[in-house]
């Protein structure tokens, strides 16, 4: 079964510290992965995902298939981050398996 | 391109009644994901569509659930006879290409049963 835990409902940091939101993922096969944010008032968008291997708004995740992992990090946060976060997969390519499982979304709260 | 537009924005229902909500996707996306919120949990898929045609339907509920894409207008989810169970958000998403992760994603539509 395909399935996506974000074990954190709520993040709390101060500006300027790290953060790391998790995510663990439970496919069988090989899955894409990414990160969606949703601003205050604004609408689900794509943040990143692991085949592209870029860093957006100073946001890393890097794919590790041993732990089944795919935690989102950031070395400083900014008050702006603040948002909610889901971690969510689907099948590679030419799996068929395009729909996408999302995690129950881990609430980041950056304070000055 | 206004994106991904769902309406009615919030949708209060008695128990009982049908809701409908809308999703317009973006100019010359023809295909469209319907996926729904329930409290403290993840989004859901419940269907895929593309144009006059249900593709996926396999997370949508048996009964009272029903959805369609037509040639010309929005999609429209369609819940019958709204249990208190159906209070959720409901999202639209719409992508040019038969890839649901290239999706883009509606505000949503809030629905209340009460």
């Amino acid at each position: 079964a395909q399935r996506v835990t974000q074990p954190e409902k709520l993040l709390s940091v101060f500006k300027g510290a790290p953060v790391e939101l998790k995510c663990n993922y439970s496919y069988s096969g090989s899955p894409e992965l990414f990160w969606y944010v949703q601003y205050s008032r604004q609408r689900l968008q794509l943040l990143l995902r692991h085949i592209s291997r870029e860093s957006i708004k100073g946001f890393t995740a890097d794919l590790n298939k041993g732990e089944t992992s795919f935690h989102l990090k950031k070395p400083f946060a900014q008050e702006e981050d603040s948002a909610m976060y889901y971690c969510a997969l689907s099948g590679a390519v030419n799996t068929g398996f395009q729909k996408l499982v999302f995690g129950t979304g881990t609430r980041l709260l950056v304070s000055p | 391109n206004a994106g991904v537009m769902q309406n009615p924005r919030h949708l209060v229902r008695r128990r009982g009644q049908e809701a409908r909500l809308r999703c317009s996707p973006m100019k010359g996306h023809s295909h469209v994901y319907w996926y729904r919120q329930l409290p403290e949990e993840g989004l859901k898929f419940m269907v895929y569509l593309q144009k006059e045609n249900i593709i996926d339907e396999s997370g949508m509920p048996k009964e009272r659930f029903s959805a369609e894409f037509p040639k010309e207008g929005p999609s429209i989810l369609r819940i019958q006879q709204v249990v208190r169970g159906d209070s959720a958000a409901y999202f639209c998403a719409s992508s040019p290409r038969e890839r649901g992760t290239e999706a883009f994603f509606g505000q949503g539509t809030r629905l209340t049963v009460v």
